[in-house]
């Protein structure tokens, strides 16, 4: 069975500061990895897919395929971060399609 | 284009009563997905529909649930005889294909009294 553990529920962090995200996954296979991110009174939005490798509003993520995570970085954390974070997954082909496997998110808190 | 759309954003109902809730996806995308969040917890998988087809219903539980996505107009889920433990935020996501980025609505929180 698949699944995505998100073991920190919440982060605190200085304005500033790095932050570091965690994100493991179990799946057999090679899977597709997201993060997505949903603000304060927004919807949830795509951050960033393992496949395309680039790095959104300097946040970037690598996966480790011998460590199965899929951690989420920012060298310098900003207010504007605040937001609840969902690492997930989704198998790889056509017939999976953008059916989603998430973890329980982990809420950021930047302070000024 | 007005983005996936989910109405009613806030729904109460009475154990035993039926919700149904809506779901618009963006203009042109035909591949519909349903999630549930119960408190404190993810989303979780429900549905996958496409037009006029259910692609994927391994989440949805076996009674009580109900999802379509017919040739004109929303996808609708459904839920009868409501219980409390239905009472969570019930996420829509649509996308032009199988794959292809998936954009989620603002949700339906349900609350059962």
């Amino acid at each position: 069975a698949q699944r995505v553990t998100q073991p920190e529920k919440l982060l605190s962090v200085f304005k500033g500061a790095p932050v570091e995200l965690k994100c493991n996954y179990s799946y057999s296979g090679s899977p597709e990895l997201f993060w997505y991110v949903q603000y304060s009174r927004q919807r949830l939005q795509l951050l960033l897919r393992h496949i395309s490798r680039e790095s959104i509003k300097g946040f970037t993520a690598d996966l480790n395929k011998g460590e199965t995570s899929f951690h989420l970085k920012k060298p310098f954390a900003q207010e504007e971060d605040s937001a609840m974070y969902y690492c997930a997954l989704s198998g790889k082909g056509e017939a999976a399609g953008n059916k989603l496997t998430f973890g329980g998110g982990t809420r950021v808190l930047v302070k000024p | 284009n007005a983005g996936v759309m989910q109405n009613p954003r806030h729904l109460v109902r009475r154990r035993g009563q039926e919700a149904r809730l809506r779901c618009s996806p963006m203009k042109g995308h035909s591949h519909v997905y349903w999630y549930r969040q119960l408190p404190e917890e993810g989303l979780k998988f429900m549905v996958y529909l496409q037009k006029e087809n259910i692609i994927d219903e391994s989440g949805m539980p076996k009674e009580r649930f109900s999802a379509e996505f017919p040739k004109e107009g929303p996808s609708i889920l459904r839920i009868q005889q409501v219980v409390r433990g239905d009472s969570a935020a019930y996420f829509c996501a649509s996308s032009p294909g199988r794959v292809g980025e998936a954009f989620f609505g603002q949700g339906t929180r349900l609350t059962v009294v």
